[in-house]
């Protein structure tokens, strides 16, 4: 079955420290991953996508992702953090164009000055 | 282009009422996804469609939900009769057949009370 994993559902980062939220999939197929990122009150916009090609991508906002298709995971990293970034990420999986893709469950990311 | 533009942002209505949703995709993209967010079960797949037809629907929670797209401009989902555990944020999605990057609109806050 497709999934996708989230361990952590809630993190809290120092401001100016380094960020790695964990994603795991599962997936029977080549998969497409993607990060959202959700801002209180308001709808998922694209950080980064990866389809093929160079495993590390980059991002909007100084993100980038890295994808281990040993590990079936696509972590998200940000080597500094800024209290802005405080919001819920979203992992997503999908496969074939114009399929829909499969979400985490989310991680609540909270910024500390 | 506007993106993805939902309506209304928000609804109130009572137990037993119909509630329709209503989503205008971005223009020249062929798949439209329907969303459903809560605390409890995250973002949940209800429907898709792909080029104005269901592929996927089997995440309509009961028969009390009907979704659909009569054009590639237009697309609703309908409750009827609502119920309280109806309440949750409804987010449309599209995206482009070729491209499995979806984007979203603002979504709808549904209350049911």
């Amino acid at each position: 079955a497709q999934s996708v994993t989230q361990p952590d559902i809630h993190i809290t980062v120092s401001e100016g420290a380094s960020l790695e939220l964990r994603c795991n999939y599962s997936y029977g197929a080549t998969p497409y991953l993607f990060w959202y990122v959700q801002s209180p009150g308001q709808g998922l916009q694209l950080l980064l996508k990866y389809f093929s090609g160079d495993t590390l991508v980059q991002g909007i906002k100084g993100f980038e992702a890295e994808f281990k298709r040993s590990q079936s995971s696509f972590n998200l990293r940000k080597p500094s953090v800024h209290w802005s970034d405080a919001a819920e990420y979203f992992c997503a999986v999908g496969g074939q164009a114009g399929t829909a893709l499969i979400f985490g469950k989310g991680t609540t990311l909270s910024v500390s000055s | 282009d506007a993106g993805v533009i939902q309506s209304p942002r928000h609804e109130v209505t009572e137990m037993g009422q119909e509630v329709t949703l209503r989503c205008k995709p971005i223009s020249g993209h062929n798949s439209l996804f329907w969303y459903r967010q809560t605390m409890m079960r995250g973002l949940e797949l209800l429907i898709y469609f792909n080029n104005n037809v269901p592929i996927d629907d089997s995440g309509m929670p009961e028969d009390r939900f009907s979704a659909k797209m009569p054009n590639a401009s237009f697309s609703t989902l309908k409750i009827q009769p609502s119920e309280p555990r109806d309440s949750a944020v409804y987010f449309c999605a599209s995206s482009l057949t070729r491209d499995a990057e979806a984007f979203f609109g603002q979504g709808t806050r549904l209350t049911v009370v």
